[in-house]
């Protein structure tokens, strides 16, 4: 079965920086289209950043409200994808989810990782 | 950025057909997705590409349009339905609405 765990998330203080992975399992991971999402408490869901498969370079995109300021990467030996977060904002407060496009959208979704921004 | 409208919320019964709409402010051709969003979990992908059910949703849930304007329709509603409804556009970029939440009448 398609497994995507997340993991590292916490409270930190605004324009300090974290990390977060997602650990990917039951599918091949080198063939797939990486993502994440966000949702802050109360709120829908946004869009984060992508990157794409090896063949197309691990190309990148980002949102406009992140652009500058977070990074995503992957590491297809490990069956990884990372967010690095820098210069965080309390507006970044929320769920990240690490989301897969397997077959077509965002087909296989992880349970989701608490990021909290507040002095 | 591409704007998803969808309607705030939606009372509905068991037993029920229940439709929720979904309009963009540009077309996106058929690349608009369905979710289920359950209070505490993660969203679940119900429809891709506008009218494609992946393997293991239930035929209760149909999907349809392009361009600008879409549906999506369960029926019949069952109590487990009860959720919010988020659509998604993977044309320019990606957006998602703002989420239907169906509530019990």
């Amino acid at each position: 079965a398609v497994q995507l765990v997340e993991s590292g998330g916490g409270l930190v203080q605004p324009k300090e920086s974290l990390k977060i992975s997602c650990a990917a399992s039951g599918f091949t991971f080198s063939n797939a289209a990486m993502y994440w999402v966000r949702q802050a408490p109360g709120k829908g869901l946004e869009w984060v950043a992508r990157i794409r498969t090896k063949p197309n370079n691990y190309a990148t995109y980002y949102a406009d409200s992140v652009k500058g300021r977070f990074t995503i990467s992957r590491d297809d030996s490990k069956s990884m994808v990372y967010l690095q977060m820098d210069n965080l904002k309390t507006e970044d407060t929320a769920m990240y989810y690490c989301t897969a496009a397997v077959i077509a959208a965002f087909d296989y979704w992880g349970q989701g990782v608490m990021v909290t921004v507040s002095s | 950025d591409t704007v998803l409208t969808q309607s705030p919320a939606l009372p509905v019964s068991p037993g029920e057909r229940v439709t929720i709409s979904c309009r963009a402010s540009e077309s996106v051709s058929t690349l608009m997705h369905w979710y289920q969003q359950k209070p505490g979990q993660q969203p679940k992908l119900l429809i891709c590409e506008a009218s494609n059910l992946p393997s293991g949703v239930p035929a209760r849930f149909s999907g349809s349009g392009s361009g600008t304007d879409f549906t999506f329709t369960i029926d019949p509603v069952e109590a487990d339905d009860i959720a919010t409804y988020y659509c998604h556009q993977s044309w320019n970029s990606y957006t998602f609405g703002a989420g239907t939440k169906l509530e019990l009448k």
